[in-house]
């Protein structure tokens, strides 16, 4: 069955390191997006890519960056972690065509310390 | 900008008890409509959806109508059940902007036995 995954499923780190989260899908869709999900905030949009090689800014972008070298994966980058991304980051991936309902990984809890 | 308002919770309820989430939205024309769910430890996952005016989406006993005329897309079900427990999402996707979800709050619903 096809599915998206993320890694790790938690992660602590420190102020100022370098941090990737892993997202996998095998839906085989172009769509892809990272939220960041806060209490009192719901989801937000953090990054978003409409296909290999496009990569575009959400909501709240800044400290975040993204690659797309394929179409199953988009890796989710804090350049120098900081306290305020502590959260709960979930990756979604959609149909390429038309407002095509999402489909959500489990999520990655990072603490930032 | 587009955004979607809910009610506040968390909402307590005894089991078999009515449920309704109000959900109310701003966005220009007609944008699709959408309830995710969140179980404990779990993304998200869709719910049900409404893509225009007046359709009622429909799944597990829940039900939620787009209604044009009050911009609004509350979530009912009859008789909850304890497993019913979860956070309640409403969300758009505005019809001139691609796959890109505009979430609400959250709302906790707890229901007891």
């Amino acid at each position: 069955d096809a599915e998206i995954t993320q890694s790790p499923r938690h992660k602590i780190t420190e102020t100022g390191r370098q941090v990737t989260l892993a997202c996998h899908q095998t839906w085989n869709h172009n769509n892809m997006f990272w939220y960041r999900q806060d209490l009192g905030h719901g989801l937000r949009l953090i990054h978003y890519s409409y296909g290999v090689h496009d990569t575009n800014k959400g909501e709240v972008s800044d400290g975040y960056s993204v690659s797309r070298s394929n179409t199953e994966d988009l890796p989710l980058t804090l350049e120098s972690a900081a306290s305020s991304q502590t959260s709960v980051y979930f990756c979604a991936s959609s149909e390429s065509a038309g407002r095509y309902e999402q489909y959500f990984g489990p999520g990655t809890r990072l603490t930032v310390t | 900008g587009d955004s979607v308002t809910q009610m506040e919770g968390p909402v307590t309820l005894s089991e078999e008890a009515f449920l309704t989430i109000n959900c109310t939205y701003t966005a220009t024309g007609y944008p699709s409509l959408f309830w995710y769910v969140q179980y404990p430890g779990e993304g998200l996952q869709l719910l049900l959806k409404a893509t225009k005016a007046d359709d009622k989406g429909s799944n597990k006993g829940f039900e939620a109508t787009y209604r044009k005329e009050t911009t609004s897309f509350h979530l009912e079900k009859g008789s909850v059940q304890v497993s019913d427990s979860a956070v309640y999402f409403c969300a758009l996707i505005p019809n001139n902007a691609g796959n890109m979800l505009t979430f609400g709050g959250g709302t906790r619903l707890m229901v007891k036995p």
